[in-house]
């Protein structure tokens, strides 16, 4: 059974250029959310894609946004990037937006 | 809005002792709670969750926690502590089993330190 797999494992960018993450869910799972931890602290709620659309967001700029494809992979797209954008991103999946979730490994994002 | 205070942000123990990793949350509404552990360089992985099935639940690899509704805690427990129990532990709320309008709200973790 496949867990929730991210891509890549570590980026290096400078400050200004854009990114994106990748995500596949766990299989049979529908739902994907992002989330950020900075160094030294939990977790912190970007936002859910259900059906491919952007169901919740935290409290993140315009600068963060995603997609979600019809095969329920996602992305996670930062434009602009600012030094206080590295962190370690996460992706968890779950089924329906209505059962536990599940993390990824996570992508480490390192901006200069 | 929700909220997480995990007490102590790291917490040493020797080898075999009782683990206590303290968490209390803020909800309106009757919320789901969760612990997840993160082994260094890693995801979360989940080790228990409370969805008002019970107060007392069990997790993996031996560990416990409780839900105490008047003194709105849910601290994590293990009889005797191992060397590969050392990880950061998170505690979560949610007002909904698959995040809620706001996700899964994380405290800031706690540092479990094991002494051989």
């Amino acid at each position: 059974d496949a867990g929730v797999t991210q891509s890549p494992t570590h980026l290096i960018k400078t400050r200004g250029q854009q990114v994106t993450l990748r995500c596949s869910p766990k299989s049979g799972h529908d739902t994907v959310s992002w989330y950020q931890q900075a160094l030294g602290q939990g977790p912190q709620f970007i936002f859910q894609y259900y059906e491919e659309e952007e169901r919740q967001r935290g409290n993140f700029p315009d600068r963060f946004s995603g997609h979600q494809f019809p095969n329920y992979s996602s992305e996670l797209n930062v434009n602009a990037l600012l030094l206080g954008d590295s962190a370690l991103y996460l992706c968890a999946s779950s089924l329906k937006r209505a059962t536990t979730q599940y993390f990824g490994p996570g992508t480490r994002l390192t901006v200069l | 809005a929700q909220s997480v205070t995990q007490l102590g942000s790291h917490v040493s123990v020797s080898e075999g002792a009782l683990v206590l990793l303290r968490c209390n949350y803020s909800s309106s509404v009757p919320p789901y709670l969760f612990w997840y552990v993160q082994y260094p360089n890693q995801g979360l992985q989940l080790l228990l969750k409370y969805t008002s099935a019970a107060t007392l639940v069990k997790g993996i690899n031996g560990f416990e926690a409780e839900f105490k509704k008047s003194e709105t805690s849910f601290h994590l427990t293990k009889p005797s502590a191992h060397m590969s129990d050392a990880a950061e532990y998170f505690c979560a709320v949610s007002d909904h089993l698959g995040g809620g309008a706001d996700g899964l709200t994380f405290g800031k973790g706690t540092h479990l330190i094991i002494q051989p």
